[in-house]
């Protein structure tokens, strides 16, 4: 069975400073991976995935993440916080992408706070 | 513009009422999705239909009900036997089970 392990469920950080959201995941077969953010009462926007080939992904607004195979992580990280990255960030896996029969499993959550 | 539409934005439900909770795409998507969130505890699927006519029960899936009669259209049901249905609902959609697109939600009050 799949599972997503996200490290706190509360991550501050100040303006400027070095965002690392942590994700691990199990899973018995080749992992896709996907990070979500979620502003507050809205839905869900896909900020990067990995699926196969490099293992380095870039995304949306400055994010960036990096697939680790030994350590079964997939964490999220972005060099300099800015205040509109104040959210809820979401680690998901999958194992047969495009695929009809396996569904998203999804982490519990990182709420991220950025200090002026 | 494309995209995934929910409606409405909020809803109040009074004891022992049904109410449907609307989810719309023109992305063309086969499978669509709903998930209820909780404070603390991520997205737990309700329900997911990958073609028309067809759907299958998700991890949560009492106390709802879902159709999908039309490509475009997953309305979710929430019955009375829902003990505890007050939450923010998420309707996606995918091509089958790459990445899924979101909805803005519904948030759905019990008086």
């Amino acid at each position: 069975a799949q599972s997503v392990t996200q490290l706190g469920s509360h991550v501050s950080v100040s303006e400027g400073a070095l965002v690392l959201l942590r994700c691990n995941y199990s899973s018995s077969v080749p992992p896709y991976l996907f990070w979500y953010v979620q502003y507050p009462n809205q839905g869900l926007q896909l900020l990067l995935k990995y699926t196969t080939g490099a293992t380095l992904v870039k995304g949306i607004n400055g994010f960036e993440a990096e697939f680790k195979k030994s350590e079964t992580s997939f964490h999220l990280t972005k060099p300099s916080a800015h205040m509109s990255d104040a959210a809820e960030y979401f680690c998901a896996v999958t194992s047969n992408y495009g695929g009809a029969t396996n569904k998203l499993i999804f982490g519990t959550g990182t709420l991220l706070a950025v200090q002026p | 513009d494309g995209g995934i539409t929910q409606s409405p934005k909020y809803l109040f439900r009074k004891e022992g009422q049904n109410v449907t909770l609307s989810c719309e795409q023109n992305l063309n998507h086969d499978a669509m999705y709903w998930y209820r969130q909780d404070p603390g505890q991520g997205l737990r699927l309700i329900y997911y239909s990958q073609i028309v006519n067809d759907f299958q029960k998700g991890d949560i899936a009492e106390g709802y009900s879902v159709s999908r009669e039309k490509k475009e259209s997953f309305p979710l049901t929430v019955t009375s036997a829902q003990k505890n249905p007050t939450a923010f609902y998420l309707c996606a959609s995918s091509m089958n089970f790459r990445e899924q697109f979101f909805g803005p939600g519904t948030r759905l009050t019990v008086l």
